[in-house]
């Protein structure tokens, strides 16, 4: 089944204990993307990724890295987590990087920072 | 730089009446533009979307969209609510005001269908 895959779905974690969630996309997609959704701010990209070995800034880059070493994973790495990443996290990739592509999104990790 | 406004964080409809969900964005660039869906605890899934092609788009379960230049807007409308249709939708358009394929979101606008 083609699909994008995020682990863990839930975490919570304290300050400053760094932490990784993979995202991995089975359909040889060029493009991911990382996102955090916040209620009354919609989505927000945090990084994304045009192909292997690159990566650039969305929206909200401050706190977060990430590293596409593989076509088919992308992990999110917070170094040093703090309350105000507390959110929602959807994974999502698409087919090509001309933008007009359609975005198949994971299911979302839910993180709590204490 | 890009933005995209939706109009009403909520919206409540009867079911049986009209969906209007309404998107303006903002453009220095021809925007590729789409609606997604987001159903409780699950991520989001498109609706439809607008790459240049036909200004009138028709998407998944009855819903469509009207691309309109001059009003630089992207409403979903459907004809008869049903109620299936609660949940969140979103609006999106790439690429960013430089011609990078960042993909800038709405705020979301939540559809409750009334019985």
């Amino acid at each position: 089944e083609a699909q994008v895959t995020q682990n863990p779905r839930y975490l919570i974690t304290v300050t400053g204990k760094k932490l990784t969630v993979t995202c991995s996309q089975n359909m040889n997609h060029e493009y991911m993307s990382w996102y955090r959704q916040d209620p009354g701010l919609g989505l927000r990209q945090i990084y994304y990724s045009m192909n292997v070995e690159v990566t650039d800034k969305g929206d909200v880059p401050e706190g977060y890295k990430v590293s596409r070493k593989e076509k088919r994973n992308f992990p999110l790495i917070l170094e040093s987590p703090s309350p105000n990443q507390t959110s929602l996290y959807f994974c999502a990739s698409s087919l090509g990087t001309e933008g007009q592509e359609t975005q198949y999104f994971g299911p979302g990790t839910r993180l709590l920072v204490l | 730089a890009q933005s995209v406004t939706q109009l009403g964080s909520h919206v409540s409809v009867s079911e049986g009446a009209l969906v209007l969900l309404r998107c303006n964005y903002s453009s220095s660039v021809p925007p590729y533009l789409f609606w997604y869906v987001q159903y409780p605890n699950q991520g989001l899934q498109l609706l439809l979307k607008y790459t240049s092609a036909a200004t009138l788009v028709k998407g998944i379960n009855g819903f469509e969209a009207e691309f309109k230049k001059s009003e630089t807007s992207f409403h979903l409308t459907k004809p008869s609510a049903h109620m299936s249709d609660a949940a969140e939708y979103f609006c999106a358009v790439t690429p960013d005001y430089s011609g990078t394929y960042k993909y800038i979101f709405g705020t979301g606008t939540r559809l409750k269908v009334l019985a």
